[in-house]
């Protein structure tokens, strides 16, 4: 039972760099989330993906964008890294919104120098 | 803006006493949620609220929800080393998507 797998688990970057977060989950679930957790701020949703061939904007998309790219996977990248994306990135998933739960990778620990 | 406020932010309690952490939110839900999570991990889901005057109950955890104050709690009782965590609270409201919202998160010491 995989769960939900994230990769990588931990990334360096220099400022201006791009990189992708990987997300898979194997548990049949329709939607899918990434979020970032900062010191003191809990977690803020960045973008989330209801079905397979949607993506919508949470709390804080700035500065990055998603790809569902099918029913397990939904990528999040970064496409010019700044110190202040330097945080700790979870995705998420979770079969449909009638009160089921999210279920969560272990996270990638991300900074930006 | 849709708030999910929780208090105390950090609490520092003995091996054996009683505590409650609150957690408020600022929309109409009848979904509420409560995640732990140890240093370094990822998130756990410990309890699931889902209408008016729910209770569950976990070992030492007993959670509640009350959708006309917007208030959940988790009770805390005769507390050990191994509850030290963060835990958060998280809202799932009808009229916002497949949005969750999370709480800041109580950071739970229990002192031998």
């Amino acid at each position: 039972n995989a769960g939900v797998t994230q990769t990588p688990k931990f990334q360096v970057l220099k400022t201006g760099q791009s990189m992708t977060l990987q997300c898979a989950q194997d548990m049949n679930h329709n939607s899918m989330y990434w979020y970032r957790q900062d010191p003191g701020m809990g977690l803020r949703l960045i973008y989330y993906s209801a079905s397979e061939g949607t993506t919508d904007k949470g709390e804080v998309p700035n500065g990055y964008n998603v790809s569902r790219l099918n029913k397990r996977e939904f990528s999040l990248r970064l496409e010019s890294a700044a110190p202040s994306q330097t945080s700790v990135y979870f995705c998420a998933s979770r079969l449909d919104r009638a009160g089921n739960i999210q279920y969560f990778g272990a996270g990638t620990r991300l900074s930006v120098l | 803006e849709l708030k999910v406020e929780q208090n105390p932010l950090f609490l520092s309690m003995q091996e054996g006493k009683n505590y409650t952490i609150y957690c408020n939110y600022s929309t109409t839900s009848d979904r509420l949620y409560w995640y732990r999570q140890d240093p370094g991990k990822s998130l756990e889901s410990l309890f699931v609220l889902l209408s008016n005057g729910a209770v569950k109950q976990e070992g030492r955890l007993m959670a509640s929800l009350d959708t006309k104050a917007r208030l959940s709690t988790l009770h805390i009782t005769a507390a050990v080393h191994d509850l030290s965590a963060t835990y958060f609270c998280a809202v799932d409201p009808r009229n916002t998507g497949n949005q969750f919202y999370f709480g800041t998160g109580t950071s739970l010491t229990v002192i031998p």
